[in-house]
């Protein structure tokens, strides 16, 4: 079955940096774009970043563009998300989540989350 | 940014009532329109993705529909189980951004 599941969420200074992954099994990982999605405590959802499944092509939200890096390793079928110059309005849970569908496009899997706290 | 208005934030319905939520967005997204469930303490749960077509597993109460420029998720027959937040979300272009969230509460 279909599983991810997110880890590296932490305590960190404002200014700091964090990377998260989220490990994926159960499906073809390579053929699948994967997002991140956040949700700050007590808010809605908020997307943060997709990669397409070759890595060739990455979009971010623009509250985080230039300091978010979304990556993948197909090889290790692993999804990345370099943090860097947190605030403390990036206190989240973060999720990662299957893009599927095609050509609907839709987020059919999710993690459980990890906890990414942004404070001093 | 595609902006998503849903509408209401928050509505309080009795088990057995038909409930109907909405979303606005603030330009064309032609059909990539999906809705989300998220339970406390858990991951969102895709429902019903392209307006209208309901996600494998999804109980048949749910549906999803387009009138004019806006869409709407119904609940047909309110069970307990449904007490939840749900989420509208465009993928027609990045930022592939959500509505804010419609709170269910059963009565």
């Amino acid at each position: 079955q279909v599983q991810l599941v997110e880890s590296g969420g932490g305590v960190v200074q404002p200014g700091g940096s964090l990377r998260l992954s989220c490990a994926a099994s159960g499906f073809a990982f390579n053929t699948y774009g994967m997002v991140w999605v956040r949700q700050a405590p007590g808010k809605g959802l908020d997307w943060v970043a997709f990669t397409r499944y070759d890595g060739s092509t990455r979009t971010y939200a623009a509250s985080v563009k230039g300091r978010f890096t979304i990556s993948r390793d197909n090889s290790k079928n692993t999804l990345s998300l370099q943090m860097n110059s947190l605030r403390t309005e990036d206190t989240a849970v973060y999720y990662c989540a299957r893009w599927g569908g095609s050509p609907e496009f839709y987020l059919d899997y999710w993690g459980q989350g990890t906890l990414v706290t942004v404070s001093s | 940014d595609i902006q998503m208005t849903q509408s209401p934030s928050s509505l309080s319905a009795s088990v057995g009532d038909r409930v109907t939520i909405t979303c606005r967005p603030s330009q064309t997204i032609s059909t990539y329109l999906n809705w989300y469930q998220q339970k406390p303490r858990q991951a969102p749960r895709l429902l019903v993705f392209s307006v209208s077509n309901l996600y494998s597993g999804v109980p048949s109460r749910f549906s999803g529909s387009e009138s004019g420029t806006d869409f709407s998720l119904t609940i047909s027959s309110l069970q307990p189980e449904d007490s939840a937040t749900y989420y509208c979300q465009q993928t027609y272009s990045p930022p592939y951004t959500f509505g804010q969230g419609t709170k269910l509460e059963i009565k």
